[in-house]
């Protein structure tokens, strides 16, 4: 299947700093790209979907000033946690699809955020 | 709007059985439906994948089937190894170029 990588794996950051997250489509162009939410034990929650050269669309309930979404690129796109705070520790998973594989979706492996 | 439910949530089983592991949706106008491994702490990784058109996939020991009218998936594991435990995900999405709709899971331990 197709390769999406996300980095960093991990982070450890204190409250009121910013953490960007990245997620690379390897060997494909991801048009949209979607970020994800996964609490532990739960099942993972869309935060907003993410189109190359455009505004990030953001689910309801999900604050757009806070997490910050670029897709500057066919194949990346940034997911910024801004005046991170211990509520925002999770796993954020990112995304790719590609439109050329019937739309199927691959994923990133992920990124724990854990603020202090 | 889409809901998945998955069932059961937790599944033990011993080595060598075959196990079904159960995906339901609401809104019977979907688009694709994939079926997802995820191991403790790791992303995902996607195991198969069903277009509407189509009624089931399989690859290696795995079998998934959808039925539309019915709202249900399922997903087939034969044979089942200590390697398969793991959280099972089932997603849907209603339209190209939309998000996927993920069910909470089946966490599936298979003892050796």
């Amino acid at each position: 299947g197709a390769v999406v990588s996300q980095h960093p794996s991990r982070v450890i950051c204190k409250s009121g700093t910013s953490v960007k997250i990245e997620c690379r489509s390897l060997d494909f162009q991801a048009t949209t790209m979607f970020w994800y939410r996964q609490f532990p034990k739960k099942s993972l929650m869309l935060m907003a979907t993410s189109n190359e050269g455009s505004k990030a669309t953001y689910e309801q309930g999900v604050e757009k000033d806070k997490f910050l979404i670029n897709h500057a690129s066919l194949t990346l796109s940034t997911l910024t946690v801004t005046s991170a705070h211990p509520e925002d520790s999770s796993f954020y998973i990112c995304s790719g699809q590609d439109r050329g594989r019937s739309g199927e979706l691959f994923f990133g492996e992920g990124s724990r955020l854990t603020v202090l | 709007k889409q809901e998945v439910t998955q069932i059961p949530a937790a599944l033990s089983v011993p080595e060598g059985e075959n196990l079904v592991l159960n995906c339901s949706f609401t809104d019977s106008a979907i688009y694709n439906l994939q079926w997802f491994r995820q191991d403790p702490g790791k992303g995902l990784t996607s195991l198969l994948l069903i277009q509407s058109s189509q009624r089931e996939q399989t690859s290696g020991r795995l079998n998934a089937s959808l039925d539309k009218s019915s709202g249900r998936s399922t997903l087939y594991i034969a044979a089942s190894q200590p390697g398969d435990s793991a959280t099972y995900l089932c997603a849907a999405s209603n339209q190209a170029g939309t998000a996927l709709i993920f069910g909470k899971g089946t966490t599936l331990s298979v003892s050796s």
